[in-house]
């Protein structure tokens, strides 16, 4: 699987859009970019995911430039219940026995 | 409500005793993996099952034994565990190697060993 890059921590006004980068240059043409989060102590949560068209549903955006070298995740109206590390993974799908978690952004909300 | 619950959500437990953590999904998935996250580490993938068979043992250590009687339900068996395998047990259920597939998680098992 290819490697992402992310910032180590990010922090947000609440009301406002958040968006998280990600960077994976060596992204192979069937991979995916996938989005999870994981608020403290909890289960990682499913968010969005695309291959080449940018995608949306109700929790977020998911952004991913022309050359598929990097992404953003735009969140559009952050909330206080956003605060989580989001990790950003690319794979050719979940069913892959090598994807792996990076470290993540950590996002923090700001009242 | 992921679709995949998770017992107990707490557990401690002495490095003498046996014990099991349960997973079950009614997701329709065939594939069931187990992950450990202990703190401040990235989630480490331990055992990939698919169509009830294993595919993935990430070399971990033999006190941990995995069990899936079905697709829709998975165990991990524990004994004479260390204190260093205190952490937060994930599992995650999906489409196995299905293009376009997401995973989805439960809330955990928090093992404490004393």
């Amino acid at each position: 699987d290819a490697k992402t890059t992310q910032p180590t921590s990010m922090d947000c006004a609440e009301g406002r859009a958040a968006n998280l980068p990600c960077n994976h240059s060596t992204i192979s043409g069937n991979e995916y970019v996938y989005w999870y989060r994981q608020i403290h102590s909890q289960g990682p949560q499913y968010i969005i995911h695309g291959l080449k068209n940018n995608e949306t549903n109700e929790m977020a955006s998911l952004i991913i430039t022309e050359d598929r070298k990097s992404s953003t995740l735009i969140l559009p109206h952050a909330t206080l219940r956003d605060t989580a590390v989001y990790y950003c993974i690319v794979s050719v799908n979940f069913g892959n026995e090598k994807l792996t978690f990076g470290t993540g952004t950590r996002l923090t909300i700001i009242p | 409500e992921t679709g995949v619950t998770q017992t107990p959500r707490h557990l401690v437990m002495g490095m003498t005793n046996k014990k099991s953590l349960k997973c079950e999904q009614h997701l329709g998935h065939n594939a069931m993996y187990w992950y450990k996250q202990s703190a401040k580490k990235p989630l480490e993938l331990m055992f990939v099952y698919s169509l009830e068979e294993r595919v993935e043992n990430n070399s971990v250590p033999s006190r941990f034994s995995p069990e899936c009687p079905n697709s829709s339900h998975l165990f991990l068996h524990l004994h004479t565990l260390q204190p260093e395998d205190s952490a937060l047990y994930l599992c995650a259920s999906s489409q196995y190697r299905g293009s376009n597939t997401e995973a989805f998680f439960g809330q955990g098992t928090r093992l404490t060993v004393v």
